[in-house]
C-alpha cells in the first residue's frame, strides 16, 4: 500500500476553512484516497474518498491533484467540534483485500 | 440503521490471560477488519475476514486470531496477553472492499 505524509498538527480559526494537505506520491492507479477523522479515542469516522476527481459531500470537499500525488481535505466552515486527528490513507477498493494503512495523521485544533 | 457495534467497551486483564472481543458489522456489510491502536498512534491493521475466512493479515503474531460467523459478526482473540497489548481495538466493516466504517472500539488494559 502507498504511504501518506501529513503535517503533524494544524490550527484553524472557528468559522474559517480548514485545508488539510496529504502527500501520497507513490499512489497506484487503482488506489483511492480516503479521509477519516478521530475525535478523542472514539472510532475513526469516515469523511470522504475519491479516485481522480474532486469530491464533495455534506462534511467536506476533497481536492486531488491531476497527477494524484497529493490531495487536500477542505472543511469549509470549521467549528470547535471539528477538532480531531485527521487521517489520510490510500487503499485499493472494489476487492476483498482493501486493508487501510494509517499513519499518525494531522491533529487539527479549531480555535474560537 | 445501527452502525458497527463492539463489545465490551472496556476490559482489564492481567498478563498471560486470554481475551475475546466482539464486533457486529453494519447491516449489509460482509467484510470485517480489525485494527489495534496504541495511545498516540494511528490504527494498525491486524487482519480482515470475508466469507468466514481470514483474507489478509498484518504484522501481528499468531497470538492474535479471529473468527467470522455466518451472520458476518466477528471475534478477535488474543492469547497470552502482554503489557504491550494494551490498546484500543477497532473493528471496521465494509461491503466487500468498499468504504470501511469503524466501530467505537474496545479499550483493553493489560496489567
Amino acid at each position: 500500500d502507498a504511504k501518506t505524509t501529513q503535517p503533524p498538527s494544524m490550527d484553524c480559526a472557528e468559522g474559517r476553512a480548514a485545508n488539510l494537505p496529504c502527500n501520497h506520491s507513490t499512489i497506484s492507479g487503482n488506489e483511492y484516497v480516503y479521509w477519516y477523522r478521530q475525535i478523542h479515542s472514539q472510532g475513526p469516522q469516515y469523511i470522504i474518498h475519491g479516485l481522480k476527481n474532486n469530491e464533495t459531500n455534506e462534511m467536506a470537499s476533497l481536492i486531488i491533484t491531476e497527477d494524484r500525488k497529493s490531495s487536500t481535505l477542505i472543511l469549509p466552515h470549521a467549528t470547535l467540534r471539528d477538532t480531531a486527528v485527521y487521517y489520510c490513507i490510500v487503499r485499493v477498493a472494489n476487492t476483498n483485500a482493501g486493508k487501510s494503512t494509517f499513519g499518525d495523521g494531522t491533529t487539527l485544533t479549531v480555535k474560537p | 440503521d445501527a452502525g458497527v457495534t463492539q463489545s465490551p467497551t472496556h476490559l482489564i486483564k492481567t498478563r498471560g490471560q486470554q481475551v475475546t472481543l466482539r464486533c457486529s458489522p453494519k447491516s449489509g456489510h460482509d467484510t470485517v477488519s480489525w485494527y489495534q491502536q496504541a495511545l498516540g498512534q494511528g490504527p494498525q491493521f491486524i487482519f480482515q475476514y470475508y466469507e468466514e475466512e481470514e483474507r489478509q493479515r498484518g504484522n501481528f503474531p499468531d497470538r492474535f486470531s479471529g473468527h467470522q460467523f455466518p451472520n458476518y459478526s466477528s471475534e478477535l482473540n488474543v492469547n497470552a496477553l502482554l503489557l504491550g497489548d494494551s490498546a484500543l481495538y477497532l473493528c471496521a466493516s465494509s461491503p466487500g472492499g468498499q468504504t470501511q466504517y469503524f466501530g467505537p472500539g474496545t479499550r483493553l488494559l493489560v496489567l
